[in-house]
């Protein structure tokens, strides 16, 4: 059965610090999808990323990177010099080949103080 | 695009009533969804429509809970008798369904706040 796991309930930070958001999955599946969407106090969910099981490279969107590892099943967000605005619920997502039902991790919540 | 639309924004209502809400999705989406958040529970997913068929509703709690999709730009879900422990955001989400199973992103609505007294 699918499952991910965010073990970080929440984190606080200092503005400019950098901040990892951790995300562990489960599948049998050998192709499947990763996403990560964010949730700000305003309540609705915005997508960040999507990465395919086949693409291992990681990606770096600004401020965010994201670090996709296999072999740990692990898909990792990083916020480099974190700002105010980037407190919020954070989300990570697993959906497998066969099926559009995306399952989500329980979150983690960042704040991020001045 | 106006995005996924949702009503109402929010809703009380007392244990016994019938609630329906609704969605519409993005146009051009051929796949919709329906989640619910709470905290205990996190994000739950309850149903899922693709091409207005329901093809996974496995995540529907129990008979009191209903959903339907009449056509590609309307949505219900209705919860008749509601409990207060339905009480939770309820989100639609639809996805355009032109990556294979699985790669699609889904785009959220802003959600639907219901508080069952």
């Amino acid at each position: 059965a699918q499952k991910v796991t965010q073990a970080q309930t929440e984190i606080s930070v200092v503005e400019k610090e950098d901040v990892t958001l951790d995300c562990v999955y489960e599948t049998r599946d050998t192709t499947y999808y990763l996403f990560w969407y964010k949730q700000p106090p305003s309540g609705e969910l915005v997508f960040l990323i999507r990465r395919n099981s086949f693409d291992e490279q990681n990606e770096i969107s600004g401020r965010y990177s994201w670090n996709f590892q296999k072999s740990t099943s692990s898909f990792n967000f990083t916020i480099t010099a974190s700002q105010v605005v980037d407190s919020a619920v954070y989300f990570c997502a697993l959906s497998e080949d066969s099926t559009d039902k995306l399952i989500f991790g329980t979150g983690t919540r960042l704040q991020v103080f001045p | 695009d106006a995005g996924v639309i949702q009503s109402p924004r929010h809703e009380v209502t007392e244990m016994g009533q019938e609630v329906t809400l609704r969605c519409k999705p993005i146009s051009g989406h051929n796949s919709l969804f329906w989640y619910r958040q709470t905290m205990m529970r996190g994000l739950e997913l309850l149903i899922y429509f693709n091409n207005n068929v329901p093809i996974d509703d496995s995540g529907m709690p129990e008979d009191r809970f209903s959903a339907k999709m009449p056509n590609a730009s309307f949505s219900t879900l209705k919860i008749q008798p509601s409990e207060p422990r339905d009480s939770a955001v309820y989100f639609c989400a639809s996805s355009k369904g032109e990556r294979g199973p699985g790669a699609n992103v889904l785009t959220f609505g802003a959600g639907s706040r219901l508080t069952v007294l």
